[in-house]
């Protein structure tokens, strides 16, 4: 079984500042994808960034970067030059890539606060 | 935006009363997917499907039963609400992005169970 953990508590950032958001993980097969995804105030589930667990480089989109770390079993969300529309809830989600199916195990979640 | 719409947005009902929910997309992807929010919980697999009248149990599965007649439109349906499904309800389809899949969500049903 798939599992994902986000411990932190609500997180605070100053505006243009950078953030790490915290998301580990647990599984045995070797071949995954792990997600992170922004839900705003609005509802709506955002995709951000993709990581699969053999890629050779931390995957990057825009002023989001995934740091991944294999051997820890972490992929922590850093988001570079925080905005105020960066204020939202973060899941970190996990699938496993063998077999057909494709659904995602999401961690419970770490609400971002971007202060002026 | 991958074409997914979700009716009703909103709905209150009363405990023991049936409810369905729909989620219909327009791309014709083959996997679509049920999934409940609730807080400190994140998101909850209910119910998938990998196709035409093909459907599989997630992780929270008791008391909700899914349907798919048609390529486009799965249905989630409460059989007789409680209380404990007040939740909002995502739909999510999954699409190719290259060398991966990615899920694409619906805009949510907020389900208020009395």
């Amino acid at each position: 079984a798939q599992k994902i953990t986000q411990t932190q508590p609500g997180m605070f950032v100053q505006e243009k500042e950078a953030v790490t958001l915290d998301c580990t993980y647990d599984t045995s097969d070797p071949s995954y994808g792990l997600f992170w995804y922004k839900q705003p105030s609005s509802g709506e589930m955002i995709f951000l960034i993709y990581q699969g667990s053999y890629d050779q480089q931390n995957a990057t989109e825009g002023r989001y970067s995934l740091n991944f770390q294999k051997a820890r079993k972490s992929a922590n969300l850093v988001i570079s030059a925080s905005q105020l529309g960066d204020s939202a809830m973060y899941f970190c989600a996990m699938r496993v890539l063998t077999g057909a199916n494709s659904k995602l195990t999401f961690g419970k979640g770490i609400t971002l606060s971007v202060r002026p | 935006d991958a074409g997914i719409t979700q009716s009703p947005r909103h709905k209150v009902t009363e405990t023991g009363t049936p409810v369905t929910l729909r989620c219909h997309q327009t791309e014709n992807h083959r996997y679509m997917y049920w999934y409940r929010q609730d807080p400190g919980h994140g998101l909850r697999l209910i119910h998938y499907s990998y196709g035409v009248k093909d459907t599989d149990k997630g992780e929270v599965s008791d008391g909700y039963s899914v349907s798919r007649s048609k390529t486009e439109d799965f249905l989630l349906t409460l059989e007789s609400a409680t209380s404990s499904q007040t939740s909002v309800y995502f739909c999510a389809i999954s699409a190719s992005r290259g060398n991966y899949n990615e899920q694409f969500f619906g805009p949510g049903t907020r389900l208020t169970v009395l």
